[in-house]
């Protein structure tokens, strides 16, 4: 149990196009999700987490403008890379925890972005 | 955020009993310990976590100290597949506190 799906597992877009992720939660709900992103030869970094029927939260330095997150139902969180340019190319990771209980987190697959 | 250490890069030798070693000194008294290990272009998987007693499951056990400054993952017969970058990682319980904030893990490299 505790799947989190993630699609697309690649995409490569022009620059200045927008992007959208999906991640879902496949059975279980998660009123909250993470939003991370990595590159090469990097750890992951979070970027956001994404809450159920409000706003996300965004860690420091990250543009919220830029990185839209939206958490519309308990499972599925969505984030849209707009205007990418290649600077933004990198893996894409969503993760989620499956909640009432003492479990770990789930993460997606991953998502490569290539901007070109 | 209370910080991990752990060493960069490890190797071991397919079929024996590996251990990884993980510090955090100031880990709070609600602040579970958590394993996950990543294989390339892949995201992480969940391997194991604890508070305070030790912790066994169909992937590894998780030894914590007594004064939880430190735990130690151990895989107890590598396989190739077992090659990965394992991060050990402070999870909070207070509200708004429960993201999982990575560091720069340890790379297990078995050989066969």
């Amino acid at each position: 149990g505790a799947v989190v799906s993630q699609h697309p597992s690649w995409v490569i877009c022009k620059s200045g196009t927008s992007v959208k992720i999906e991640c879902r939660s496949l059975d279980f709900q998660a009123t909250t999700m993470f939003w991370y992103r990595q590159f090469p030869k990097q750890s992951l970094m979070l970027m956001a987490t994404s809450n159920e029927g409000s706003k996300a939260t965004y860690e420091q330095g990250v543009e919220k403008d830029k990185f839209l997150i939206n958490h519309a139902s308990l499972t599925l969180s969505t984030l849209t890379v707009t205007s990418a340019h290649p600077e933004d190319s990198s893996f894409y990771i969503c993760s989620a925890r499956r909640q009432g209980g003492n479990y770990g987190y789930t993460f997606g697959s991953g998502t490569r972005l290539t901007v070109v | 955020d209370a910080k991990t250490t752990q060493p960069n890069s490890m190797e071991s030798n397919e079929e024996e009993p590996v251990h990884l070693p993980c510090n955090h000194s100031t880990i709070s008294g609600t602040d579970y310990i958590h394993w996950y290990r990543q294989l390339p272009s892949q995201g992480p998987e969940y391997v194991i976590h604890g508070l305070t007693s030790n912790v066994n499951n169909r992937m590894a056990s998780l030894a914590i100290a007594e004064d939880r400054k430190s735990s130690t993952l151990i895989l107890h017969r590598a396989t190739l597949r077992d090659a990965a970058v394992y991060y050990c990682i402070l999870r909070g319980t207070n509200f708004g506190n429960e993201k999982l904030t990575f560091g720069t893990g340890t790379r297990l490299t078995i050989i066969p």
